[in-house]
């Protein structure tokens, strides 16, 4: 399985959207509804941000919401904060157990 | 909430075998969940390792298939990762994590070890 294809890095100022596109195949984005992305701060571990494609675990704020089009699903977040910058990750399920991360996007916030 | 703590040593030479463990706390390794490996190398993106279950069934990322192992020790509530004949591009920061069993996503993560690999 090959890495899903991320932007390098996406930036908006504090209040503004911005979206993060996840592209892979009909092998793995296009073919489930299992698509998860996580928030990465530096030396933390992942956090699960978005769950099967749109769905927010309790805890995590209505700013953040996912789709999917075809091979891509995107994440955005609105509303842009501070505590936002971090690097986020997609994640795919490809069928028997096994998953495909992306390559990553770096979010900066100026 | 299910707690993960991953172990095991820091340096590894090449071609040996990187073992770590992660200790479960919170929940019984025997519950309807399908424990995890993420790895990371410095500087660069998360890579899937592989899966099991505490029956001992387990699923592997094809690139890594023919070198990894992964094992549960239901008496001390901890699941185990081997990787087999490691390299410099083994280094990373090795990360244990939980799937709930009707879940697809990765609720619960250690907090993540970093093993080098240099002679």
């Amino acid at each position: 399985q090959s890495a899903l294809t991320q932007p390098r890095s996406v930036s908006g100022s504090p209040g503004q959207s911005v979206t993060i596109s996840c592209t892979g195949t009909s092998s793995d984005v296009g073919g489930y509804s299992y698509v998860s992305w996580y928030r990465q701060h530096p030396g933390k571990a992942p956090e699960v941000m978005i769950y099967d494609v749109s769905k927010r675990p309790s805890g995590v704020p209505d700013r953040f919401s996912g789709s999917k089009s075809g091979n891509t699903a995107s994440l955005t977040i609105s509303g842009l904060q501070a505590e936002d910058e971090a690097d986020y990750y997609c994640c795919s399920y490809v069928g028997n157990y096994i998953y495909v991360f992306g390559t990553g996007t770096e979010v900066t916030v100026l | 909430q299910v707690q993960l703590k991953e172990s095991g040593p820091g340096l590894v030479k090449p071609s040996e075998t990187l073992s770590l463990t992660c200790a479960v706390s919170g929940s019984s390794i025997s519950s309807d969940n399908y424990w995890v490996w993420v790895r990371q190398p410095p500087g660069k993106g998360l890579e899937w390792i592989g899966i099991i279950y505490h029956s001992g069934t387990t699923y592997y990322t094809p690139s890594l298939e023919s070198r990894v192992a992964m094992s549960v020790d239901t008496s001390k509530n901890q699941f185990s990762l081997n990787l087999r004949s490691v390299t410099a591009a083994d280094t990373a920061v090795y990360y244990c994590a939980t799937r709930g069993y009707w879940l697809y996503y990765f609720d619960s993560w250690g907090q993540g070890t970093l093993v080098t690999v240099s002679s």
